[in-house]
């Protein structure tokens, strides 16, 4: 079955620090897709990138950057230099090839990233 | 120019009373979703309508009862409130029903039973 886990549930840290945010998948499928979402306090859910399993390149935009690693079913996210406004909860998410219900999202259960003055 | 908006923002209801969220996308996506937050924060899918044909059903008591007039509106209709049912629901919309296609979440909306 599907599953995402995200084993930070709280990360403290100072403003300019780097924090990385840990996402392990399962899936039986070869064709999938991973999603990173940030949920300010404000509430909305703000899409941030999108992974296909056939591409491991890392991205990097601006402070963000994504780590892919299929041979350890990871889809990390770090944030450099961090700032106030990165507060947030952070969702990692998976979504399988179309044809298997094609469009569900299955969501890790958020890691939640303070970052203080 | 909101991309997916939702109504109310806010609902706060009593035990028993029928109440509806409205949901409208103005991205010409042929895709909406309900997804269910609750009070530790956990996203599940409930359903999705796919230019107006439902096509994930996720076990939701049938309580809930989404409807879809055109492909831009996905509202939800929730029989007999419990207080479980308190939670924030995001609409959201994709392109196409593709497990590839990127959702954009509605703001939500903070449903709360007493």
């Amino acid at each position: 079955a599907q599953k995402v886990t995200q084993a930070q549930t709280e990360i403290s840290v100072v403003e300019k620090e780097d924090v990385t945010l840990d996402c392990v998948y399962e899936t039986r499928d070869t064709t999938y897709y991973l999603f990173w979402y940030k949920q300010p306090p404000s509430g909305e859910l703000v899409f941030l990138i999108r992974r296909n399993s056939f591409d491991e390149q890392n991205e990097i935009s601006g402070r963000y950057s994504w780590n892919f690693q299929k041979s350890t079913s990871s889809f990390n996210f770090t944030i450099t230099a961090s700032q106030v406004v990165d507060s947030a909860v952070y969702f990692c998410a998976l979504s399988e090839a179309p044809g298997n219900q094609g469009g569900k999202l299955i969501f890790g259960q958020g890691t939640e990233l303070s970052v203080k003055p | 120019d909101t991309a997916v908006s939702q109504t109310p923002k806010y609902l706060v209801t009593q035990m028993g009373n029928d109440k509806s969220i409205k949901c409208e996308q103005n991205l010409g996506h042929d895709t909406m979703y309900w997804y269910k937050q609750d009070s530790k924060k956990f996203l599940k899918i409930m359903f999705s309508y796919n230019n107006k044909e439902l096509i994930i059903n996720e076990t939701v008591p049938n309580r809930f009862s989404p409807k879809s007039p055109d492909k831009a509106h996905l509202n939800l209709h929730i029989n007999s409130l419990e207080l479980g049912d308190s939670a924030v629901y995001f609409c959201a919309s994709s392109q196409v029903s593709g497990a590839a296609d990127t959702q954009y979440f509605g703001p939500g909306t903070r449903l709360t039973v007493l």
